[in-house]
């Protein structure tokens, strides 16, 4: 089962800060938030992960609770093509096999 | 440089039949994944390869589904005989390495009438 706990649904104004929550307040000290996105009718995309300290790539933000229990997920001037479902997924890379475990995610809808 | 290649896109097949879907990983990544997505849920792992040995099957439905990876590059996934629960996307993934960054093809929609 998916260690993390994500809203269903948010709506974004385009042009403006998206910003997704997550909760994953049983994560272990090993363990990583990593992000990706499903558009429709296409595979997931890795967006960006973290272990404690916030990270910035050229398509999001994310950032860690210094407890580690919860993270945000920014995308800074979302686009009608960030609409997406948006998957938070706790994972131990350095332990062995540790597949994705995915939940149902968050389904942004970035409107005109 | 090219993503990962998945075939066919959709297929439509009635309950009892055979069906098989092809994918081809991006080159040089050792490892591959088979995910199964239900309409309105996540991707749930069903094998994972590690060039041609099988790491993780536990979630396989191994009375009705197969999958193989010959010569440690291609791989197949077979459903026989096919389940009206059966329809769903079949998503293929590869990694570098184990722990990698995932890279997904399109996914193969499957209905089973």
């Amino acid at each position: 089962d998916a260690k993390t706990t994500q809203p269903t649904s948010m709506d974004c104004a385009e042009g403006r800060a998206a910003n997704l929550p997550c909760n994953h307040s049983t994560i272990s000290g090993n363990e990583y938030v990593y992000w990706y996105r499903q558009i429709h009718s296409q595979g997931p995309q890795y967006i960006i992960h973290g272990l404690k300290n916030n990270e910035t790539n050229e398509m999001a933000s994310l950032i860690i609770t210094e407890d580690r229990k919860s993270s945000t997920l920014i995308l800074p001037h979302a686009t009608l093509r960030d609409t997406a479902v948006y998957y938070c997924i706790v994972r131990a890379p350095n332990s062995g096999n540790t597949p994705l475990v995915f939940g149902k995610g968050t389904r942004l809808s970035v409107i005109a | 440089e090219a993503g990962v290649a998945q075939s066919p896109r959709y297929k439509i097949i009635e309950k009892r039949q055979s069906v098989a879907f092809w994918c081809n990983p991006i080159s040089g990544h050792a490892t591959l994944y088979w995910y199964q997505q239900i309409l309105g849920q996540g991707p749930k792992l069903l094998i994972q390869f590690q060039n041609n040995g099988v790491v993780d099957d536990s979630q396989l439905p191994k009375d009705r589904f197969s999958a193989e990876r010959l010569k440690g590059v291609d791989s197949t996934l077979k459903i026989q005989p096919a389940k009206l629960e059966d329809s769903a996307v079949y998503l293929c993934a590869s990694s570098f390495y184990s722990s990698g960054e995932q890279f997904f093809g399109p996914g193969t929609r499957l209905t089973v009438l």
